[in-house]
Order: structure tokens, then sequence, then C-alpha cells
């Protein structure tokens, strides 16, 4: 079955490091979302692409943090710097034209 | 006030029970209608998608819409131990848009 594909899992580093994140969407999936969970809380969009381009990032904070999607494929979440309230998990979607979204396992940060 | 309002629990049934889950929303223009459930560390998991209002069942999984009411509901028939877990409503309101979240609601089945 495919799924979407996230890495690291986990990533510590102390505030005013840069830190990234990898997605590889399910093959075929144009959309591409990235998503922050703060715990106990649920997701909350942070960015959309459509292929490689970008259709949403209104609550991106475009201070730190930056998305990009190249080739229309994987993709790369960056922060930095990084600061304490930025301790959450990194979730990755992907969907098809018309479809519904489809998770990866996440990426949890914790910033010291 | 968050546009999709949900129980945080925690909620303790014991195994075998009936679980009702309900979330309310504000934005009537709401269309599509999702069920994740999520474990403790993991990504959330699709559960149910709906379409407007009504109601759709898959094995002991019934979703329910009631867009008169801005409500929905998921009911878990038989419930196991391994149901524990957080379940998360979502919506939209076109397929393929972002999706708004409850906060989740924490279940736990004993054996």
């Amino acid at each position: 079955e495919a799924e979407v594909a996230q890495s690291p899992r986990y990533k510590i580093t102390e505030k005013s490091q840069a830190v990234a994140f990898w997605c590889d969407p399910i093959s075929g999936h144009a959309t591409l979302y990235w998503y922050r969970q703060i715990l106990g809380q649920g997701p909350e969009l942070l960015v959309q692409f459509q292929d490689e381009s970008v259709v949403d990032d209104s609550q991106l904070p475009k201070d730190r943090f930056s998305a990009e999607r190249l080739k229309g494929v994987d993709s790369t979440l960056k922060i930095q710097p990084a600061e304490l309230g930025d301790s959450a998990m990194y979730l990755c979607a992907s969907s098809g034209w018309a479809d519904t979204q489809y998770f990866g396992p996440g990426t949890r940060l914790t910033v010291l | 006030q968050k546009e999709v309002e949900q129980d945080p629990g925690p909620l303790s049934v014991p195994e075998g029970a009936i679980v009702s889950l309900n979330c309310t929303y504000s934005n009537s223009a709401f269309q599509y209608f999702m069920w994740y459930r999520q474990y403790s560390r993991k990504g959330p998991e699709l559960l149910m998608y709906t379409y407007s209002s009504g109601n759709k069942e898959d094995g002991r999984f019934t979703a329910q819409v009631d867009k008169s009411s801005k409500y929905i509901s998921l009911f878990i028939r038989d419930s196991q131990p391994s149901d524990s877990a957080t379940y998360l409503c979502a919506m939209t309101l076109n397929a393929g848009n972002m999706l708004t979240f409850g906060g989740g609601t924490r279940l736990m089945v004993k054996p």
C-alpha cells in the first residue's frame, strides 16, 4: 500500500539552529500539504503545493519558515532559526485530484 | 471560538461498548467531512470520508453528517482495546482544499 514518507521521525535541536524536514508523497499525488500539530490539538495547515507551485502559505511564518517542492514531487520544510514555540509534530499529507488527504508518520520536533 | 469544536475527553469505555464521537462546526460552507484516527506519536489515519449530509457505514464504523445542525458523528460498534486512540474530525470546503480539524477526542477502551 502506497504511503507518505517523512524523515527524520524525530529531531531535537537547540533554539536558533536550523532544521529541515523531508516529505515524499504518494506517487502520482499532485497536491502536497505541510501541517503543524501542537500536542493536544488538531493539525493546522502551514503550506499547500499543487505540483511545484504554492497554493496557500497564508499561515506559514515566513520570517523563519520556508518550504519548497522544486520538481513537484518531494518537498522540504525548513525552519531557521528554530524557537522554543516551534516544538510540535510536523505532518506531511498528499492527495490526488479531488481526493482526500493521506498523512505521513510525521516528524516530532523538540526545540531546547 | 474555533471553527470546529470537539470534546477532548478522555472518553473511557469497556470493551464491546458502542462509542459515539461528535464534532460541531460553524462554517456552513463545509461540504466534505472526514474522521481520522491517530495513535500516540503517529500520523493521522483516514477512517471515514463523507460528502454532504447522510450516513456512511464501513465495518464497525458509521459516520453521520447533519448539515442543518452543523454536527457530525462517528459511531464505533463493538469497541476493541485496539480502538484506543485520538479521533480527529476534519472538514473542508472543496475536495483538495486544506482541512480544518477539531482538537481531537482521546478514546480509551478497557479490556
